[in-house]
């Protein structure tokens, strides 16, 4: 099975730089994938890693370490719109269903003025 | 353009009532998934199929039936819906090399309540 956790929610100020973090224990590793979703819309694809390391796209890097189960989404020069729920997911072994992403319960980001 | 497109959006419903959520998808897709979201539980998969004909459960497919007749539709069916089966649902889908990057396309969602 997969078991991935990420903080419920963070607050942080505009034009701030802000970490979520998530950790995950899984069976097989095939690749962590960061969504965005705004309430009330459909999630959005950010970024994906499956080796070691930062992948940087514009405002958004996204940070992994398999021998750690962790990774992070960091959020630059942070604007209001960047108020959203980011689900982390992870890709287990790439047996059967276990190809699949499974997502963690997302992490609320709030931007303040 | 692009697009997975769910329907009904909104829906209210009572107990044993069966009903279907259709989603269709434009982009050719091989694979097409259904997942419910509520509070504090995230994202859950309820079915995907990897190709026509092929289907298979999810973490939580009670309750579901799903089939996948053409390549463009992956109709969602609620037998007899009971009101834990109240939430909001999403398609997705993806190709093949999508699958492998993890991006998959969603649909806006179809909010169910079940009286």
């Amino acid at each position: 099975g997969q078991n991935i956790d990420q903080p419920t929610e963070m607050t942080a100020t505009e034009g701030a730089i802000v970490q979520i973090n998530c950790t995950y224990q899984t069976s097989g590793f095939n690749g962590l994938f960061w969504y965005q979703q705004h309430a009330g819309e459909a999630p959005t694809f950010l970024s994906y890693n499956v080796l070691d390391g930062l992948e940087e796209k514009g405002r958004f890097s996204s940070f992994l370490s398999r021998s750690k189960g962790y990774s992070y989404l960091l959020l630059k020069e942070l604007q209001m719109k960047d108020s959203a729920s980011y689900l982390c997911a992870v890709r287990g072994g790439a047996s059967g269903g276990s190809y699949i992403p499974t997502f963690g319960r997302g992490t609320s980001l709030i931007v303040h003025p | 353009e692009a697009q997975v497109t769910q329907n009904p959006r909104y829906l209210i419903t009572v107990t044993g009532k069966k009903l279907t959520v259709t989603c269709s998808q434009n982009m050719n897709h091989e694979y097409m998934s259904w997942y419910r979201q509520d509070p504090g539980l995230g994202l859950r998969q309820i079915y995907y199929s990897m190709n026509v004909e092929v289907t298979d459960k999810g973490d939580v497919p009670e309750g579901y039936k799903v089939s996948r007749k053409e390549k463009r539709n992956f109709p969602l069916i609620l037998e007899s819906p009971s009101p834990n089966q109240t939430s909001l649902y999403f398609c997705a889908s993806s190709d093949n090399r999508g699958l492998l990057s993890g991006e998959l396309f969603f649909g806006e969602g179809s909010r169910l309540t079940v009286l």
